[in-house]
């Protein structure tokens, strides 16, 4: 089955502490994306990503970095500089860019100890 | 600038009831989709609907509908006989071109609680 996968489902972090989640996709997609959901909120943009190797800041991307080293991967870090890093993670992708459906993963919860 | 709004935060309708999620968008895209996404309580954004902006036919899916309309630059969707699994917050989306970048902008989400 062709889909997007996220791990860890739930992440902790210890305070100045870097982690990364996961997202891999199967359906040989081009683009790749990361939200942050926040409770009761909608979704604001991290990073996307249209090819490997490349990648651009979204909305919110101070505190956060990505790498896209293989079509199928966009692994996102949230580095010690984000001070508010609790929330609901989403990874999406699509075929391309601009006017492509967006499939999304289960996404991961980030809490912070 | 483009700009999704769902002004209904939270809908509380009781099973069976008729519901509608009201969508007004603003573009200046004359190429643009639309979308509808449902989070269900576990999380995951599943995909409902996507439409374009020269096909303003109205859709349906089952107990699912949905109304474009330009002129009032709205996107509604409507839930039929509503259920207790229809239970989760609701997306719309919006796609543009946006003058050579992309954007996909996410309206705030509305709450559905259908209640046995």
């Amino acid at each position: 089955d062709g889909g997007i996968t996220q791990s860890p489902k739930y992440l902790f972090r210890k305070e100045g502490q870097n982690v990364t989640l996961s997202c891999e996709q199967n359906l040989n997609h081009d683009a790749m994306y990361w939200y942050r959901q926040d409770p009761g909120q909608g979704l604001r943009l991290i990073y996307y990503s249209q090819i490997v190797n490349d990648f651009q800041k979204g909305d919110i991307a101070e505190g956060y970095s990505v790498s896209r080293e293989k079509k199928e991967s966009f692994p996102l870090t949230v580095t010690s500089a984000q001070k508010n890093p609790t929330a609901f993670y989403l990874c999406a992708s699509s075929v391309g860019l601009a006017l492509e459906t967006q499939y999304f993963g289960p996404g991961t919860r980030l809490l912070v100890l | 600038a483009q700009k999704v709004t769902q002004a209904q935060t939270e809908i509380s309708v009781v099973e069976k009831e008729d519901v509608t999620l009201d969508c007004v968008y603003e573009t200046r895209d004359t190429t643009y989709y639309l979308f509808w996404y449902k989070q269900p309580p576990s999380g995951e954004l599943v995909f409902l609907i996507r439409r374009n902006s020269f096909d303003e036919q109205n859709e349906i899916s089952g107990r699912y509908s949905w109304n474009f309309q330009k002129s009032t630059s709205s996107f509604n969707f409507t839930i039929t006989a509503s259920q207790v699994v229809d239970s989760a917050v609701y997306f719309c989306a919006l796609s543009g071109t946006n003058t050579g970048g992309f954007k996909t902008i996410f309206g705030a989400g509305t709450r559905l609680f259908v209640k046995a």
